[in-house]
C-alpha cells in the first residue's frame, strides 16, 4: 500500500520567514495530495490540494509544489505569521473509485512573533 | 458550510465497556471514515464506509466496528475497551475523490 513520509516533525520560524514541509510517497499510482492544517483542538481542515496534471499551485500565502518523478510534493509558506502555528498533514491517494487517502505523521509548525 | 458531528468531545471508559462514538455530517456525502490520532503517528484509518450499510477495513481495524445504517451517521464501537485503545478519534466525510471534511475529535481515555 501506499507510504507517505513527511519533513521535519517540528519546524519553528520567526514570524515573516518561509516554512517549507516536505513529504515523499511511494505509490506511483497516488494522483491527489491535499495538506491539511489542525489547529489546537480542531479537527483538520484542508488548506490546498494538487492533482498529478499539475506541477504547482498557489493561494496567496501558501503555495504546494508536485515532482511526480521524485515522488514527492512540498508545502510551502510565505510571510509566516503567529496564526500559522498548527500541526500541517500531508496526505496522497489515487483519488478514484473506493480510494482513501494516507496520511503522513504531521509537522508541528511554531511562528514565533 | 459542510458539518461533521461528534457526540462527545471528551470521553471516559473503563477497561471491558462496549464504547459508541457516534458522527454524523449533514452534506449527504457518500463516504465517512473514522481515524485515530495519537503523537508522532499521524492519523491512522480505523474503518471507512463508501455507502450505507457498507464497511471497509482500514489500515488498523483490530478491536473496532463499525455501523452505517443511515447514510449521514456512521458509528465507531469498540468492543471491549482496552487502554491502548486511550486515542483521539477522528471522524470525516466526503464525497468520491474529493475534500474530506472533519469532525472536531473526541478524545478517549480508557482506565
Amino acid at each position: 500500500g501506499e507510504n507517505v513520509e513527511q519533513h521535519p516533525s517540528t519546524l519553528s520560524v520567526q514570524e515573516g520567514d518561509s516554512a517549507v514541509i516536505k513529504c515523499t510517497y511511494s505509490d506511483s499510482a497516488s494522483n491527489y495530495f491535499p495538506w491539511y492544517k489542525q489547529e489546537l483542538g480542531k479537527g483538520p481542515q484542508l488548506i490546498i490540494d494538487i492533482r498529478s496534471n499539475v506541477g504547482e499551485k498557489k493561494d496567496q500565502r501558501i503555495a504546494v509544489t508536485l515532482n511526480k518523478t521524485a515522488k514527492h510534493f512540498s508545502l510551502h509558506i510565505t510571510e509566516t505569521q503567529p496564526e500559522d502555528s498548527a500541526v500541517y498533514f500531508c496526505a496522497a491517494s489515487k483519488a478514484f473509485g473506493y480510494s482513501t487517502l494516507t496520511f503522513g505523521k504531521g509537522t508541528m509548525l511554531l511562528v514565533s512573533p | 458550510d459542510v458539518k461533521v458531528t461528534q457526540s462527545s468531545r471528551y470521553l471516559v471508559k473503563r477497561t471491558g465497556e462496549k464504547v459508541f462514538l457516534e458522527c454524523v455530517q449533514d452534506m449527504d456525502h457518500e463516504n465517512m471514515f473514522w481515524y485515530r490520532q495519537d503523537p508522532g503517528l499521524g492519523l491512522r484509518l480505523i474503518y471507512f464506509s463508501y455507502d450505507v450499510k457498507m464497511k471497509e477495513k482500514g489500515d488498523i481495524p483490530e478491536g473496532y466496528s463499525v455501523s452505517r445504517e443511515k447514510k449521514e451517521r456512521f458509528s465507531l464501537i469498540l468492543e471491549s475497551a482496552s487502554t491502548n485503545q486511550t486515542s483521539m478519534y477522528l471522524c470525516a466525510s466526503s464525497e468520491q475523490g474529493d475534500e474530506q471534511y472533519f469532525g472536531p475529535g473526541t478524545r478517549l481515555t480508557v482506565t
